[in-house]
């Protein structure tokens, strides 16, 4: 059973530019979690998808960000019109339910905006 | 805002216990106590959780003091390999569904 896969590892994006963020989660977990990391802090929550449906968004920004989690397919972060302070690495976490004990995290992208 | 409060930097001897302390002075009755941990900013790594009573596993043991207000992580024989970011987080439930607030952790140096 593969673990929860994110792709790219890294993106590198001209300001301006849109950025798209893949999360794959692991088989048979339908609820999926987006954190953002900036250097040297700790994770930030962004939002919480379940399949078609966006349950918690309170950590997103207001513009230029969104998430999806179709019935079929991977999770998508798109951040439009990056700017320099979107440079940060992008994790994302599955489950198999909501009241799961625990969440598996992917290895990340890092976003690089120039 | 996270619900723990962590000190930000720790060392420890090789083959030693390492003790991280949490805070979560706030928690609710229900809300669990996880630990993760980071390594050279890869993804979080679940280490271990628990409500009330004291827990252990393959990788550390946590203990959660009667009142809930604090927990602590042990590490029994710390290795290099064990050099990390380590997140204390109380899962947080709102309106029936559960996230992860990370706070700022604490940064682990195992020293050979």
């Amino acid at each position: 059973n593969a673990g929860v896969m994110q792709n790219p590892r890294h993106l590198v994006r001209r300001r301006g530019q849109e950025a798209r963020l893949r999360c794959s989660p692991m088989k048979g977990h339908s609820h999926v979690y987006w954190y953002r990391q900036l250097p040297e802090e700790g994770l930030k929550f962004m939002v919480y998808l379940q399949k078609e449906n966006i349950i918690d968004e309170s950590g997103m920004p207001k513009e230029r960000f969104s998430a999806e989690f179709p019935k079929e397919g991977p999770s998508i972060l798109r951040i439009q019109q990056v700017v320099r302070g979107d440079s940060a690495a992008y994790f994302c976490a599955s489950s198999p339910r909501a009241d799961y004990t625990e969440a598996f995290f992917g290895q990340g992208t890092r976003l690089t905006v120039v | 805002d996270a619900k723990t409060t962590q000190p930000p930097s720790m060392d420890c001897a090789e083959g030693r216990a390492a003790n991280l302390p949490c805070n979560h002075s706030t928690i609710s009755g229900n809300e669990y106590v996880y630990w993760y941990r980071q390594i050279h900013s890869q993804g979080p790594q679940y280490i271990i959780h628990g409500l009330k009573n004291n827990e252990t596993n393959e990788m550390a043991s946590l203990i959660i003091t009667e009142d809930r207000k604090s927990s602590t992580l042990i590490l029994p024989h710390a290795t290099l390999r064990d050099t990390a970011v380590y997140y204390c987080i109380v899962r947080e439930r709102t309106s029936g569904t559960y996230k992860y607030i990370f706070g700022t952790g604490t940064r682990l140096k195992v020293l050979a």
